[in-house]
Protein backbone atom coordinates (compact mmCIF):
# COMPACT_ATOMS: atom_id res chain seq x y z
CA UNK A 1 0.00 0.00 0.00
CA UNK A 2 1.35 3.59 -0.85
CA UNK A 3 1.64 5.41 1.92
CA UNK A 4 2.86 9.02 2.11
CA UNK A 5 3.30 10.53 5.68
CA UNK A 6 3.85 14.13 6.17
CA UNK A 7 5.72 15.54 9.73
CA UNK A 8 7.34 18.43 11.30
CA UNK A 9 4.58 21.17 10.83
CA UNK A 10 5.08 23.85 14.06
CA UNK A 11 4.21 26.97 15.33
CA UNK A 12 7.28 29.44 14.44
CA UNK A 13 8.02 32.75 14.38
CA UNK A 14 7.93 34.94 11.27
CA UNK A 15 11.65 35.09 10.05
CA UNK A 16 12.35 31.43 11.41
CA UNK A 17 12.63 28.21 9.78
CA UNK A 18 11.19 24.76 9.79
CA UNK A 19 12.08 21.50 7.84
CA UNK A 20 9.28 19.17 7.15
CA UNK A 21 9.20 15.43 5.95
CA UNK A 22 7.86 13.26 4.20
CA UNK A 23 7.69 9.51 4.59
CA UNK A 24 6.98 7.03 1.61
CA UNK A 25 6.58 3.59 1.53
CA UNK A 26 4.70 0.93 -0.86
CA UNK A 27 6.44 2.28 -4.12
CA UNK A 28 9.82 2.39 -5.60
CA UNK A 29 10.35 6.12 -3.86
CA UNK A 30 14.00 6.50 -6.13
CA UNK A 31 12.05 6.40 -9.07
CA UNK A 32 9.43 9.21 -8.29
CA UNK A 33 9.54 12.65 -8.08
CA UNK A 34 8.12 14.34 -5.08
CA UNK A 35 6.11 17.48 -4.80
CA UNK A 36 4.71 19.97 -2.20
CA UNK A 37 1.47 21.73 -2.28
CA UNK A 38 0.13 23.56 0.46
CA UNK A 39 -3.12 25.28 1.72
CA UNK A 40 -3.87 27.64 3.60
CA UNK A 41 -6.93 27.06 5.91
CA UNK A 42 -10.45 27.71 3.88
CA UNK A 43 -8.10 28.93 0.96
CA UNK A 44 -7.10 26.70 -2.47
CA UNK A 45 -4.21 24.46 -3.58
CA UNK A 46 -0.97 26.10 -4.49
CA UNK A 47 2.00 23.99 -6.17
CA UNK A 48 5.57 24.89 -4.00
CA UNK A 49 7.83 22.71 -5.57
CA UNK A 50 9.12 19.49 -6.20
CA UNK A 51 12.26 17.58 -6.77
CA UNK A 52 12.81 14.89 -9.90
CA UNK A 53 14.92 11.69 -9.26
CA UNK A 54 18.44 10.70 -9.75
CA UNK A 55 18.01 9.55 -13.38
CA UNK A 56 16.60 13.03 -13.76
CA UNK A 57 19.70 14.51 -11.79
CA UNK A 58 17.94 15.53 -9.03
CA UNK A 59 16.13 18.87 -10.29
CA UNK A 60 14.30 20.79 -8.49
CA UNK A 61 11.58 23.25 -9.36
CA UNK A 62 9.54 26.39 -6.96
CA UNK A 63 6.97 28.49 -7.04
CA UNK A 64 7.72 32.28 -7.42
CA UNK A 65 6.23 32.91 -4.08
CA UNK A 66 9.05 30.89 -2.35
CA UNK A 67 11.67 30.58 -4.38
CA UNK A 68 14.94 31.71 -2.55
CA UNK A 69 13.20 30.58 0.85
CA UNK A 70 12.76 26.94 0.17
CA UNK A 71 14.58 23.84 -0.73
CA UNK A 72 13.59 20.96 -1.61
CA UNK A 73 15.33 17.29 -1.01
CA UNK A 74 15.75 13.96 -0.74
CA UNK A 75 17.23 11.08 1.07
CA UNK A 76 16.63 7.52 -1.10
CA UNK A 77 18.17 5.30 1.32
CA UNK A 78 15.54 6.33 3.27
CA UNK A 79 12.68 6.99 1.45
CA UNK A 80 12.23 10.47 2.51
CA UNK A 81 11.35 13.58 0.93
CA UNK A 82 11.99 16.87 2.78
CA UNK A 83 11.32 20.84 2.23
CA UNK A 84 13.34 23.04 4.31
CA UNK A 85 11.13 26.51 4.87
CA UNK A 86 13.35 28.96 5.11
CA UNK A 87 12.87 33.12 6.93
CA UNK A 88 8.92 32.42 7.07
CA UNK A 89 6.25 34.49 6.47
CA UNK A 90 2.72 34.90 7.90
CA UNK A 91 1.39 33.98 4.34
CA UNK A 92 3.12 30.63 4.33
CA UNK A 93 0.91 29.30 7.20
CA UNK A 94 -0.56 26.53 5.53
CA UNK A 95 -0.82 22.71 5.25
CA UNK A 96 1.60 21.28 3.65
CA UNK A 97 1.04 18.17 1.59
CA UNK A 98 3.97 15.98 -0.39
CA UNK A 99 2.48 14.32 -3.19
CA UNK A 100 3.31 12.08 -6.44
CA UNK A 101 2.88 10.95 -9.83
CA UNK A 102 3.22 7.00 -9.47
CA UNK A 103 0.67 5.75 -11.93
CA UNK A 104 0.14 8.73 -14.35
CA UNK A 105 2.50 11.47 -16.20
CA UNK A 106 2.28 15.00 -14.21
CA UNK A 107 -0.01 14.67 -11.81
CA UNK A 108 -0.61 13.54 -8.52
CA UNK A 109 -2.39 10.64 -8.04
CA UNK A 110 -1.39 10.00 -4.15
CA UNK A 111 -1.17 12.58 -1.28
CA UNK A 112 -0.10 12.35 2.15
CA UNK A 113 -2.61 14.10 5.21
CA UNK A 114 -0.47 17.03 5.20
CA UNK A 115 1.10 19.29 8.08
CA UNK A 116 0.36 21.71 9.30
CA UNK A 117 3.01 25.29 9.53
CA UNK A 118 1.39 27.60 11.38
CA UNK A 119 3.48 31.18 11.24
CA UNK A 120 2.93 33.97 14.12
CA UNK A 121 4.42 36.07 16.77
CA UNK B 1 2.46 31.36 -15.24
CA UNK B 2 -0.94 29.46 -16.78
CA UNK B 3 -4.06 30.93 -14.99
CA UNK B 4 -6.72 28.42 -14.50
CA UNK B 5 -10.07 29.98 -13.84
CA UNK B 6 -12.86 28.23 -12.35
CA UNK B 7 -16.86 28.60 -12.66
CA UNK B 8 -19.12 28.62 -10.56
CA UNK B 9 -17.02 28.94 -7.40
CA UNK B 10 -19.74 27.14 -5.53
CA UNK B 11 -23.08 25.02 -6.48
CA UNK B 12 -25.83 23.48 -4.25
CA UNK B 13 -27.46 21.16 -6.11
CA UNK B 14 -30.03 18.28 -5.68
CA UNK B 15 -29.09 14.77 -5.16
CA UNK B 16 -29.84 13.04 -8.37
CA UNK B 17 -29.54 15.87 -9.95
CA UNK B 18 -26.34 16.77 -12.58
CA UNK B 19 -23.66 19.46 -11.78
CA UNK B 20 -21.43 20.89 -14.02
CA UNK B 21 -17.73 22.65 -13.14
CA UNK B 22 -15.99 24.82 -16.25
CA UNK B 23 -12.60 25.24 -16.12
CA UNK B 24 -10.82 27.57 -18.50
CA UNK B 25 -6.56 28.03 -18.84
CA UNK B 26 -4.63 31.27 -19.90
CA UNK B 27 -2.80 29.29 -22.63
CA UNK B 28 -3.23 25.37 -24.42
CA UNK B 29 -2.87 22.55 -22.47
CA UNK B 30 -2.10 20.22 -25.10
CA UNK B 31 1.70 19.04 -25.51
CA UNK B 32 3.78 18.08 -28.33
CA UNK B 33 3.50 14.53 -26.98
CA UNK B 34 -0.28 14.63 -27.97
CA UNK B 35 -1.60 14.59 -24.41
CA UNK B 36 -3.46 17.20 -22.75
CA UNK B 37 -2.29 17.78 -19.13
CA UNK B 38 -5.72 18.55 -17.59
CA UNK B 39 -6.87 17.33 -14.27
CA UNK B 40 -9.85 17.39 -12.27
CA UNK B 41 -9.17 16.62 -8.15
CA UNK B 42 -11.77 16.41 -5.34
CA UNK B 43 -11.29 17.33 -1.75
CA UNK B 44 -13.76 15.62 0.63
CA UNK B 45 -13.76 17.35 4.13
CA UNK B 46 -11.19 17.27 6.51
CA UNK B 47 -8.97 14.72 3.25
CA UNK B 48 -6.16 16.11 1.14
CA UNK B 49 -7.28 16.33 -2.41
CA UNK B 50 -7.90 12.84 -4.30
CA UNK B 51 -7.65 12.82 -8.28
CA UNK B 52 -11.10 12.28 -10.12
CA UNK B 53 -9.90 12.79 -13.61
CA UNK B 54 -6.40 12.63 -15.83
CA UNK B 55 -5.96 13.86 -18.87
CA UNK B 56 -9.60 15.42 -19.58
CA UNK B 57 -11.76 12.35 -19.88
CA UNK B 58 -9.72 9.88 -18.32
CA UNK B 59 -11.67 8.38 -14.63
CA UNK B 60 -8.91 7.52 -12.26
CA UNK B 61 -9.21 4.31 -10.70
CA UNK B 62 -12.13 4.00 -8.64
CA UNK B 63 -13.99 7.30 -9.76
CA UNK B 64 -17.97 6.44 -10.20
CA UNK B 65 -18.61 6.27 -14.13
CA UNK B 66 -21.54 9.18 -12.88
CA UNK B 67 -18.24 11.02 -13.35
CA UNK B 68 -17.66 12.84 -16.92
CA UNK B 69 -14.52 15.17 -18.26
CA UNK B 70 -14.54 16.97 -21.30
CA UNK B 71 -13.17 19.55 -23.29
CA UNK B 72 -9.74 20.35 -25.28
CA UNK B 73 -7.64 22.95 -25.85
CA UNK B 74 -8.31 26.11 -22.80
CA UNK B 75 -11.79 24.62 -21.96
CA UNK B 76 -12.79 22.11 -20.00
CA UNK B 77 -15.61 20.92 -18.33
CA UNK B 78 -15.95 18.00 -15.05
CA UNK B 79 -19.61 16.25 -15.19
CA UNK B 80 -21.84 14.71 -12.41
CA UNK B 81 -24.44 12.97 -13.82
CA UNK B 82 -26.69 12.31 -10.93
CA UNK B 83 -25.26 13.82 -7.54
CA UNK B 84 -24.87 12.03 -4.24
CA UNK B 85 -24.32 12.79 -1.17
CA UNK B 86 -20.97 11.53 -1.00
CA UNK B 87 -19.92 14.04 -3.51
CA UNK B 88 -19.40 17.12 -1.69
CA UNK B 89 -16.53 18.71 -1.14
CA UNK B 90 -13.99 21.46 -3.44
CA UNK B 91 -13.34 20.40 -6.78
CA UNK B 92 -10.17 21.89 -8.15
CA UNK B 93 -9.08 21.56 -12.27
CA UNK B 94 -5.24 21.24 -12.58
CA UNK B 95 -2.60 22.00 -15.41
CA UNK B 96 0.67 20.35 -15.24
CA UNK B 97 1.77 21.13 -18.87
CA UNK B 98 4.17 23.97 -17.66
CA UNK B 99 5.96 23.89 -14.46
CA UNK B 100 7.01 25.82 -12.71
CA UNK B 101 4.84 26.99 -11.56
CA UNK B 102 1.52 23.95 -11.60
CA UNK B 103 -1.37 25.61 -11.35
CA UNK B 104 -4.81 25.02 -9.82
CA UNK B 105 -8.09 26.42 -10.25
CA UNK B 106 -9.74 28.59 -7.53
CA UNK B 107 -11.82 25.99 -6.65
CA UNK B 108 -15.52 24.59 -7.00
CA UNK B 109 -17.36 24.38 -3.35
CA UNK B 110 -20.38 21.68 -4.09
CA UNK B 111 -22.62 21.25 -1.38
CA UNK B 112 -26.18 18.88 -1.08
CA UNK B 113 -29.53 21.24 -1.11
Amino acid sequence: EVQLVESGGDLVQPGGSLKLSCAASGFTFSDSAMHWVRQASGKGLEWVGRIRSKANSYTTAYAASVKGRVTISRDDSKSMAYIQLNSLKTEDTAKYYCTTSLRLQRSFDYWGQGTLVTVSS
Amino acid sequence: DIVMTQTPLSLSVTPGQPASISCKSSQSLLHSDGKTYLFWYLQKPGQPPQLLMYEVSNRFSGVPDRFSGSGSGTDFTLKISRVEAEDVGVYYCMQSIQLPPITFGQGTRLEIK
